[in-house]
C-alpha cells in the first residue's frame, strides 16, 4: 500500500518568512495530493490540492510542487502569518479501480511566531 | 456553505458501554469515511463506503468496531465494547469520487473512562 512521509515533524519561522514542508510517497499509482490544514481544537481543512498532470499549483501565498519522477511534493508557504499557525497534513490518493483512499503523513506543527 | 455533520461533538462514557457516532455527508457526496485521530497515530483511515457499499474496513478492530450506512445520507460508527483506548477524536469526511477533495466533519471527541 501507499506511504506519505512528511518533513519535518516541527517547523518554526519568524513572521513575514517562508515555509516550505515535503512529503514523499512510495507509490507511483498515486495522483493526487491534497493537503490539509488543522488548527488546534478544529477539523482538518484543504488548503491547496495538485493531480499530476501540473508540476505545481499557486494559491494567493500557498504554492504546492509536485515531482513525480522522484515521488516528492512540497507545501511552499511565502510570507507567514500568525493566523498560519497549524498542523499541516499532507496526503496521497490514486484514481483508477476500486480505491478511493487518502494515505496522510504524520502531520507538520507550524508555528509563525509574531 | 455545505458541511459534514457529526453528532455528538463530544461523548465521554465508561468502559464497556456502547458508543455511537453519527455523520451526515455532505448532499450528493457518494463516498464517505471514518478516521479516528490520535496524537500517537495521527490520522487513521477505519473504514469507508462507496455508494453505501463498505469499500475498506481493514484499519477497523473488527471485533468491537462496526460501520454501516443505512442511507445516503447518514453513516454510523460503533464501538462495543469500548475501552479507554478507543479515546480519540473520531472524524467523517465525504467526497464526490477519486482524485477529489475529502471534506472532514468537526469530530466527535470521545473519552473513555
Amino acid at each position: 500500500g501507499e506511504n506519505v512521509e512528511q518533513h519535518p515533524s516541527t517547523l518554526s519561522v519568524q513572521e513575514g518568512d517562508s515555509a516550505v514542508i515535503k512529503c514523499t510517497y512510495s507509490d507511483s499509482a498515486s495522483n493526487y495530493f491534497p493537503w490539509y490544514k488543522q488548527e488546534l481544537g478544529k477539523r482538518p481543512q484543504l488548503i491547496i490540492d495538485i493531480r499530476s498532470n501540473v508540476g505545481e499549483k499557486k494559491d494567493q501565498r500557498i504554492a504546492v510542487t509536485l515531482n513525480k519522477t522522484a515521488k516528492h511534493f512540497s507545501l511552499h508557504i511565502t510570507e507567514t502569518q500568525p493566523e498560519d499557525s497549524a498542523v499541516y497534513f499532507c496526503a496521497a490518493s490514486p484514481s483508477g479501480g476500486s480505491n478511493y483512499k487518502l494515505t496522510f503523513g504524520k502531520g507538520t506543527l507550524l508555528t509563525v511566531n509574531p | 456553505d455545505a458541511r459534514v455533520t457529526q453528532t455528538p461533538r463530544h461523548k465521554v462514557t465508561e468502559m464497556g458501554q456502547e458508543v455511537t457516532m453519527r455523520c451526515q455527508p455532505i448532499l450528493g457526496h457518494n463516498t464517505v469515511f471514518w478516521y479516528r485521530q490520535t496524537m500517537m497515530q495521527g490520522l487513521e483511515l477505519l473504514a469507508y463506503f462507496r455508494n453505501r457499499a463498505p469499500l475498506d474496513d481493514s484499519g477497523m478492530p473488527k471485533d468491537r468496531f462496526s460501520a454501516e450506512m443505512p442511507d445516503a445520507t447518514l453513516a454510523t460508527l460503533k464501538i462495543q465494547p469500548s475501552e479507554p483506548r478507543d479515546s480519540a477524536v473520531y472524524f467523517c469526511a465525504s467526497g464526490l469520487s477519486q482524485a477529489q477533495p475529502q471534506h472532514f466533519g468537526d469530530g466527535t471527541r470521545l473519552s473513555i473512562l
